[in-house]
């Protein structure tokens, strides 16, 4: 069991849709990352949020805008995607955003934009 | 920037045998490494984690990995395989960017156990 919790476990939207990715932990961690995750390809980061304010954006589309509503949520909203965003949405948490602290991550949103 | 290097994309052992996964990094300040395990359908799970101290590290499963400064190399080991312990694993060095950490994942290596 993961204790970082992201839903939906699937979501399938055509391009024209808006949804969101939700994710929750209740460890009192401060500091929560977006992955985006590609089949047989590493995670690789889309943003951070440290103490509840955006600290990195690894430059992603505005189709993608996170929100941070307080330090146990995560929200992903998505809007006008294309079919090359489909991919495995990870998110993760870490006591801190510091070198030593290590990531949690939760199991993923599996999107699919047809 | 920081990175790190999994030798080998796939790697393939017997049930009962010794699991070496390679990982080297490069790095201009002392490394923070990780090694995470990703089953099918699933996130990434931390298998261990050297910071500072203790040069050989273990973790969770039965997974050990040794840091070497000399050889820039932080290895992955397990003495006996398990079926269980088919999956991808990461190394992954840690960043400071921006005020925030930023973990830096190698290519991974997927490992198949045959029975």
């Amino acid at each position: 069991d993961t204790e970082v919790t992201q839903t939906p476990k699937h979501l399938v939207m055509g391009m024209t849709n808006k949804k969101s990715l939700k994710c929750e932990q209740h460890m009192g961690h401060r500091a929560m990352y977006w992955y985006k995750q590609k089949a047989k390809k590493p995670p690789e980061l889309m943003f951070v949020y440290s103490y509840e304010k955006l600290s990195i954006n690894e430059s992603v589309p505005s189709r993608f805008s996170p929100e941070c509503p307080n330090s146990s949520l995560l929200n992903l909203h998505l809007h006008a995607l294309q079919p090359e965003d489909s991919a495995l949405y990870l998110c993760a948490s870490s006591q801190e955003s510091r070198r030593n602290s290590p990531l949690h991550f939760g199991n993923g949103t599996r999107l699919t934009v047809t | 920037a920081q990175s790190v290097t999994q030798l080998g994309s796939h790697v393939s052992v017997s049930e009962g045998a010794l699991v070496l996964l390679r990982c080297n990094y490069s790095s201009s300040v002392p490394p923070y490494l990780f090694w995470y395990v990703q089953y099918p359908n699933q996130g990434l799970q931390l298998l261990l984690k050297y910071t500072t101290g203790a040069t050989l590290v273990k973790g969770i499963n039965g997974f050990e990995a040794e840091f070497k400064k000399s050889e820039t190399s932080f290895h992955l080991t397990k003495p006996s395989a398990h079926m269980s312990d088919a999956a991808e694993y990461f190394c992954a060095v840690s960043e400071w960017v921006q005020g925030a950490q930023k973990l830096v994942f190698g290519q991974g290596t997927r490992l198949t156990i045959n029975p």
